[in-house]
């Protein structure tokens, strides 16, 4: 069965910098694309950044691109999100998902289509 | 960007009515559509991918179609356990999530 635990999340500052974790179990990790997708409070999901499972590419929305990064540690079966310069609109309960993809060849690499499993999400809040 | 718009945006119905949620693309996404149900406080669930194929264990009552850039998801007899918020999600260029509807039982 595949479980997902996120953790790192809490209050920080803004412009300040935290690490989301999710640890994962129950697949092999280093096969399947892994994604985080936030929800800010009383609002809907906003997919943030996805790394392929093979060969390891990653992608980012564009509110994102250049504060946060994605990455994953095989040995570790660990997936990550440094998130650096957050405002409050980051405020969100952030969702670490695991899925399938496939071969794109606009991007030449392998990128998520859908998300099959999800962890219970961290809550970061940015505020001063 | 690819928008996603969807509607309504809430609905409520009776155990057993059939409702059917649309979505709708910017521009053509193919069938790169899938559809996810969110009960409230909980992780979303993944219900039909590529537009009209249901996930493994999902109900058979949830399905999916495609005209175009317009996209349906449709529960043919609504349940009490059915109550969420749905939302459509394309992975054509990146990924987004639409808007999402809210369902609730009248």
């Amino acid at each position: 069965e595949v479980h997902l635990l996120e953790s790192g999340g809490g209050l920080v500052q803004p412009g300040g910098s935290l690490r989301l974790s999710c640890a994962a179990s129950g697949f092999t990790f280093s096969t399947y694309a892994m994604t985080w997708v936030r929800q800010a409070p009383g609002k809907g999901l906003e997919w943030v950044s996805s790394i392929s499972g093979i060969g390891g590419s990653t992608y980012y929305a564009d509110f994102v691109k250049g504060r946060f990064t994605i990455s994953r540690d095989i040995s570790k079966n660990t997936l990550y999100l440094q998130m650096n310069g957050l405002r409050a609109e980051d405020t969100a309960v952030y969702y670490c998902a695991e899925g399938r993809e496939f071969y794109d060849s606009f991007w030449g690499s392998y990128r998520p289509n859908y998300f099959d499993n999800w962890g219970q999400g961290t809550l970061v809040t940015v505020s001063s | 960007d690819i928008q996603l718009t969807q509607s309504p945006s809430s609905l409520s119905a009776s155990v057993g009515d059939r409702i059917t949620i649309t979505c709708q693309a910017s521009q053509d996404i193919f069938n790169s559509l899938n559809w996810y149900q969110q009960k409230p406080g909980k992780a979303p669930k993944l219900l039909i991918y590529d537009a009209s194929n249901l996930e493994t264990g999902v109900p058979s009552r949830f399905s999916g179609s495609i005209s175009g850039i317009d996209f349906t998801f449709t529960i043919s007899s609504l349940q009490p356990e059915d109550i969420g918020t749905y939302y459509c999600q394309q992975y054509d260029n990146l990924s987004s999530f639409g808007p999402g509807t809210r369902v609730d039982i009248k």
